[in-house]
């Protein structure tokens, strides 16, 4: 257990449906980071919250989108789901605002878009 | 923007024999560097790090990496591969440059242990 947690595991849905992805940080880690992992486009950066403040954007689509809360968990919005957005989505944690110390994931929430 | 190239793809070594997994970096200030390790279905995890230390670095599971400036590459290496050891590596690079912090990934190298 690496102390990042993601909800769900799993979820399949419907094109054009709204999901919205959990993730709980590593205790003590104010940075919160979202990646997608997909077979062709390996692991992409979407956006990072440090302690509740939007810090970096990465290859994130308008129709994605995400916050931290006060109590640093955070959630990724996707909606107007495409056949496309299946993947496997990361969240990791880091103390800092830089990743100079590299980061902590979690096991991932794998969407399938049917 | 920093950026890190794996080569091979694909790599298969036979069992107690040495694991080489290529990482070269693009800039021209030593970044961060970082090797991560996903076993089949599960996050990745850290294996090591680089921040400007020393440049052979140590890490889990027997796994070390060397920081060589003057080729821009931080190659992963392990004496004597396990079974154990299936799975996709990945090299990470972080500018050391406010504001850009974040981990760029390379595209992976899948390791296949033959017995």
């Amino acid at each position: 257990d690496s102390g990042v947690t993601q909800t769900p595991k799993h979820l399949i849905t419907a094109t054009g449906q709204r999901v919205t992805l959990r993730c709980s940080p590593r205790s003590g880690d104010l940075s919160v980071y979202w990646y997608q992992q997909s077979l062709d486009q390996g692991l992409q950066f979407l956006i990072q919250y440090y302690n509740g403040e939007e810090r970096a954007k990465g290859n994130i689509l308008e129709r994605f989108s995400a916050q931290q809360f006060p109590d640093l968990h955070s959630e990724l919005n996707l909606s107007s789901l495409e056949l496309g957005d299946s993947a496997l989505y990361f969240c990791a944690s880091s103390v800092g605002v830089t990743g100079r110390d590299g980061y902590t994931f979690g096991s991932g929430t794998r969407l399938t878009v049917v | 923007a920093q950026s890190v190239t794996q080569l091979g793809s694909h790599v298969s070594v036979s069992e107690g024999a040495l694991v080489l997994l290529r990482c070269n970096y693009s800039s021209s200030v030593p970044p961060y560097l970082f090797w991560y390790v996903q076993y089949p279905n599960q996050g990745l995890q850290l294996l090591l790090k680089y921040t400007s230390a020393a440049t052979l670095v140590k890490g889990i599971n027997d796994f070390e990496a060397e920081f060589k400036k003057s080729e821009t590459s931080f190659h992963l290496t392990k004496p004597s591969a396990h079974m154990s050891d299936a799975a996709e590596y990945f090299c990470a690079v972080s500018d050391r440059g406010f504001g850009n912090e974040k981990l760029t990934f390379g595209t992976g190298t899948r390791l296949t242990i033959i017995p």
